[in-house]
């Protein structure tokens, strides 16, 4: 089975500053892990993936996370907020095989301050 | 990239009546979609998983009936919400992924749905 927690259901940052949003993931496979992103009524975006390959994932707009096996953990970070980036974020996690679904976090929803 | 197509986009219907929703994959084949619900300010709860051709597979807690949910071809799967009430007032969201090496799912743009 696997799970994902999301440490902080609401970040707050100012434009330019750091962003980090914390993911910590429960798998009894080796997992697939995914950051998606959500803008009010819509869908979800996929930012980036991590799926065995590198454990330093950089994806679009800016954002990157790394894979940490130790501390079972796919933090997402961006060097420098931009107002365009408040939304609300989704880790997920899914087994590497298989069609199975994906298992979301709560989500953390972002603001950034001018 | 792959494209999922989800409609109607917003919908509000009278309590009693029945409404379903689409979910299309535009180009790519999809033998297994998901069904998700999201409550305000909530994650998505996984509602369903809908198999080309056969019945789906519903999460504990899910009413079957009153969530009918028809994966007819490889490019469509429906969700019918029967007999709706206030409390199914929610944002349901479909996604696929595509067959072969794509180990993501690829996300409509959800329905909002008001039951009044």
């Amino acid at each position: 089975a696997q799970s994902v927690t999301q440490l902080g259901s609401h970040v707050s940052v100012s434009e330019g500053a750091l962003v980090l949003l914390r993911c910590n993931y429960s798998s009894s496979v080796p997992p697939y892990l995914f950051w998606y992103v959500q803008y009010p009524n819509q869908g979800l975006q996929l930012l980036l993936k991590y799926t065995s390959a590198a454990t330093l994932v950089k994806g679009i707009n800016g954002f990157e996370a790394e894979f940490k096996k130790s501390e079972t953990s796919f933090h997402l970070t961006k060097p420098s907020a931009h107002m365009s980036d408040a939304a609300e974020y989704f880790c997920a996690v899914r087994g590497n095989s298989g069609n199975t679904p994906l298992v979301f976090g709560k989500g953390t929803r972002l603001s950034v301050i001018a | 990239g792959a494209v999922v197509s989800q409609h109607p986009s917003r919908v509000i219907c009278k309590s009693g009546t029945s409404v379903k929703i689409e979910c299309r994959s535009l180009d790519f084949q999809a033998t297994t979609m998901f069904w998700y619900r999201q409550f305000p300010k909530k994650s998505l709860m996984l509602m369903a998983t809908s198999n080309e051709g056969s019945k789906a597979t519903y999460e504990q807690g899910v009413e079957k009936d009153k969530f009918l949910i028809n994966h007819a071809s490889l490019t469509l799967s429906t969700l019918t919400v029967t007999s709706a009430h206030p409390e199914d007032s929610s944002f349901y969201i479909c996604s696929a992924r595509p067959q072969g090496a794509y180990t993501e799912a690829f996300f409509g743009q959800g329905t909002r749905l008001t039951v009044v």
